[in-house]
């Protein structure tokens, strides 16, 4: 069964260092978001990206926060400087043109220290 | 988005059925019903989804009321492995690229 993968599974950095979440969408899929939990909190939505420009971001994805596709089969989630509360878990899904369900991936543990 | 109400938590046993309700007094005429379920560290993985009446599949059944403000999650003879949080989701998702919003979710507790 085709899957989302993401890396690294686990990212630790320091407080004003940029990172570079990666994630590779099933694909065939036309649609990708990133979500983030924070540790003992809901899943929110961050951002949708569709035809190479974002349709949809949510009041948590400021000026610090950028997605890319780079290329055919990678999406990116930057975080341009680091705050302690980005610590949390980030997911990756992606979705087709036909069907409403959205496939996430394992999701990516952001630390920073 | 309507809101919806579901319970904290739910504790059951091995071998049991267990139904998970999901109040949206406020759902839209366009709007279906999604479940998704998380296990610790991994992402949500949808389950299932409807608009009316009764959905089932191989892993669960849907049950919606013809007035559709709430619906039931029915999960049929539990196993450990069910453990996990379940997420009620109301909206427009037959419009492809719909964010999904999550709410708190039902963490439900499967023991033997």
């Amino acid at each position: 069964e085709p899957e989302v993968t993401q890396t690294p599974s686990h990212q630790v950095t320091q407080m004003g260092q940029e990172v570079i979440l990666r994630c590779v969408p099933i694909s065939n899929h036309l649609y990708f978001y990133w979500y983030r939990q924070i540790l003992g909190q809901k899943v929110e939505f961050l951002v949708s990206f569709y035809n190479n420009e974002i349709s949809e971001k949510s009041e948590i994805f400021d000026d610090q926060f950028s997605v890319e596709r780079p290329d055919g089969s990678n999406f990116t989630l930057k975080i341009r400087s680091t705050k302690l509360e980005d610590s949390a878990m980030y997911f990756c899904a992606s979705s087709d043109r036909f069907e409403h369900e959205q496939y996430f991936g394992p999701g990516t543990r952001l630390t920073v220290t | 988005l309507a809101k919806t109400t579901q319970p904290i938590s739910m504790d059951s046993y091995e071998g049991q059925e267990v139904n998970i309700t999901c109040s949206h007094n406020n759902i839209a005429t366009n709007d279906y019903i999604t479940w998704y379920q998380q296990f610790p560290s991994q992402g949500p993985r949808f389950i299932i989804q409807g608009y009316k009446t009764k959905v089932t599949n191989e892993v669960a059944s849907l049950f919606i009321p013809a007035d559709r403000k709430s619906s039931t999650l029915s999960l049929p003879r539990v196993s450990l492995s069910d453990t996990a949080v379940y997420y009620c989701l109301v909206g427009d998702m037959n419009q492809a690229g719909t964010a999904l919003i999550f709410g708190k979710g039902t963490t439900l507790s499967v023991s033997s």
